[in-house]
């Protein structure tokens, strides 16, 4: 079935360095996109979200990229901290119709 | 913190043993969902509310789950006959509805099936 699926299972960066964090999805009706971080013990918490008809939206150090030419979403933190050690999640539905589809994450580790 | 509450944190029960968790969304959000979370996997949805009115329940939620939101504030999710395939991080996340919808969530409740 279609689903949202995520190019890496884990990713080290070192602290100061930037970060990108890569998805991919493959329901090409999907129209609204969300990363949520994840720490240990605690629910997912969002972070940035994008909609189709945008291709790059800021946040504070965040930045997430959509290309839905290949169906790709990325997200990219600047100077990674040791605070952003955490699991990544992309998440997508089509706006307001199906709750969020989540992916199975990608473990950022931050080496200080 | 963002204000959804969870109770409780962890439950620890043995098979066949019913269990029940609550979730306290914002209070102004009408839509109340549930998810669930094993380890290393993204959340998969369980079920969703639009104020007391559950709208969509996912095929994972078989016969022995069920969900209640009664006067569209606090929900509460029973699991009867556990099995140790529940074993589960159970999250639950309110929002305000509508189009680009972002879903605020609790800690979630863990449940450990022996």
């Amino acid at each position: 079935g279609e689903s949202v699926g995520l190019h890496l299972p884990t990713l080290s960066v070192q602290e100061g360095d930037n970060s990108i964090i890569n998805c991919a999805y493959s329901n090409s009706a999907s129209d609204y996109f969300i990363w949520y971080k994840q720490e240990s013990g605690k629910g997912p918490q969002f972070i940035i979200d994008i909609r189709s008809n945008m291709d790059k939206r800021q946040g504070q150090r965040v930045t997430v990229l959509l290309n839905k030419t290949v169906k790709h979403l990325s997200l990219q933190i600047a100077a990674t901290q040791p605070g952003d050690s955490a699991v990544y999640f992309c998440a997508e539905n089509m706006l307001g119709n199906t709750p969020l589809v989540f992916g199975k994450g990608t473990r950022l580790s931050v080496i200080a | 913190d963002t204000g959804v509450s969870q109770d409780p944190r962890h439950k620890i029960t043995k098979r066949g043993q019913n269990v029940t968790f609550r979730c306290d969304p914002i209070s102004e959000h009408n839509r109340l969902y549930w998810y669930r979370q094993t380890l290393g996997q993204g959340p998969e949805f369980l079920t969703y509310f639009q104020n007391e009115a559950q709208l969509e329940k996912s095929r994972l939620l078989s016969d022995r789950f069920s969900a209640e939101r009664p006067k569209g504030s606090f929900s509460t999710l029973e699991i009867q006959r556990t099995e140790q395939g529940d074993s589960a991080m159970y999250l639950c996340a309110s929002s305000l509805g509508g189009q680009a919808e972002k879903l605020f969530f609790g800690s979630g409740t863990q449940l450990s099936v022996l």
